[in-house]
């Protein structure tokens, strides 16, 4: 168990319809990550928000959006959804970790994943 | 951007043989991770390999970061059905950056 949580586990929906994914974090974890993964399909990054701002954007779709809240846990919005948004939706939760000292622009971000939810659009 | 590539992209082996999967860039990471994601679940954190050359041993499974950084491989000893999984490289985007860029992956399969 990774101490991610997510929420819903399977969510069915049809096209044209809105969702809302949850995560929480690992208790002390300051920063969530949303990933997409299709089937076959590697991980895709979709956002970062650290402390609840926005920290970095990937691919992801402007029908897609997302937000941190003061308690830390975060909500992926998906809207006007497609039958290409079925996939498995992962967040991740990470705190930093500096390296030894001497290593220079060295920290190591390792990122801690929740179980996902698998979202089906019919 | 920093690719990551990952070979090969299948491998399917006996149980009881070896094997060694490797994670290629063009480019240098500060630090590199290994995760291992079985289907339908979220990917594990393995370990992360922090120094050029260095070598880190997980009961079977040996991980060794290439001297300049741009590489990592993985090895596993006496493989078994318990090992299969997509197993995935990350390494920060750039240099003290959190956003991880994550390789294609290797998807292993162990024959009992």
């Amino acid at each position: 168990d990774s101490g991610v949580t997510q929420t819903p586990k399977h969510l069915i929906t049809a096209t044209g319809q809105r969702v809302t994914l949850r995560c929480s974090p690992r208790s002390g974890d300051l920063s969530v990550y949303w990933y997409q993964q299709s089937l076959d399909q590697g991980l895709q990054f979709l956002i970062q928000y650290y402390n609840g701002e926005e920290r970095a954007k990937g691919n992801i779709l402007e029908r897609f959006s997302a937000q941190q809240f003061p308690d830390l846990h975060s909500e992926l919005n998906l809207s006007s959804l497609e039958l290409g948004d079925s996939a498995l939706y992962f967040c991740a939760s990470s705190i930093r970790q500096d390296l030894t000292p001497g290593l220079a622009g060295g920290r190591t971000y390792e990122q801690y994943f929740g179980p996902g939810t698998r979202l089906t659009v019919t | 951007t920093q690719l990551l590539e990952q070979s090969p992209q299948f491998l399917s082996i006996q149980e009881g043989e070896n094997l060694t999967v490797y994670c290629n860039s063009s480019s240098v990471f500060s630090s590199l991770q290994w995760y291992r994601q079985e289907p339908g679940e979220g990917p594990v954190l393995l370990v992360t390999v922090v120094t050029g050359g260095e070598v880190k041993k997980l009961k079977r499974l040996t991980f060794q970061f290439g001297d300049a950084r741009k590489d990592s491989s993985l090895h596993i000893t006496a493989a078994q059905p318990g090992d299969t999984g997509l197993y995935l490289c990350a390494g920060p985007a750039n240099f003290g950056n959190e956003k991880l860029t994550f390789g294609t992956g290797t998807r292993l399969t162990i024959i009992p």
